[in-house]
């Protein structure tokens, strides 16, 4: 079964800092990784999607690696911004089944 | 990347009762998925709806609490049965599209059952 663990639960920056969100998973037999933001009591934004063949995507100022072998990925946000508060979500597209396994999530708060 | 419009997106029901959430898809797709996420959870997969077949549902959830509708391939809608406190969750519903986009959600239901 996969699990999938997201450090930290929480992070609180200033404004105008860079924010780095890690995600582990266990098998690392996966199809594709993608990365979610969900604001307080509403639906999941896709924010990346990086293939099991890929080493990173980018978006803006978003950057997301992935290191299959070792089962992580991690999210970069630079520059942020008080709009960049949300949950972030990883979740796994484990081979074959189209099943997302979800983490926990990373709650970010950026102080103006 | 596909569009979802969910509704309703929150409602106040009494226990006992059922709520019927829908969703439409821009798009035709295969497979449709419906989450729940629990307050402070995160997202735990309900079931897999294809189009003409009955749902595949996940451990710990049955067809008689979470009947699932599946009569084209752009629409779907979920039930929550005989509704209790514990029900009170975010629902959400997704697709998978083929290709670069990987999965779009909902905008989710929040559900208070009181």
């Amino acid at each position: 079964k996969q699990e999938v663990t997201q450090i930290p639960a929480a992070l609180s920056v200033p404004e105008g800092e860079n924010l780095v969100l890690n995600c582990s998973f266990t098998d690392s037999a996966i199809y594709n990784l993608q990365w979610f933001r969900q604001d307080p009591g509403k639906g999941l934004t896709s924010l990346l999607l990086i293939q099991s063949s890929q080493r990173e995507q980018t978006s803006g100022r978003l950057n997301a690696s992935l290191d299959k072998s070792s089962g992580r990925s991690t999210l970069y946000i630079a520059a942020s911004q008080p709009g960049d508060s949300a949950t972030y979500l990883c979740a796994v597209n484990r081979s074959n089944d189209y099943k997302l396994s979800f983490g926990a999530g990373t709650t970010v708060t950026v102080r103006a | 990347s596909a569009v979802i419009s969910q509704k309703p997106s929150r409602d106040i029901c009494q226990r006992g009762t059922s709520l019927t959430i829908q969703c439409q898809v821009d798009s035709q797709v295969t497979m449709m998925f419906w989450y729940r996420q629990q307050p402070g959870q995160s997202l735990t997969l309900i079931a897999t709806a294809n189009q003409g077949s009955e749902a595949t549902y996940e451990s710990g959830f049955v067809i008689d609490k979470f009947p699932i509708s599946r009569p084209n391939l752009t629409f779907s809608t979920l039930t929550v049965s005989n509704m209790s406190p514990e029900d009170s969750s975010i629902y959400l519903c997704s697709v998978e599209m083929t290709g670069a986009y990987g999965y779009t959600f909902g905008s989710g239901t929040r559900l208070t059952v009181v």
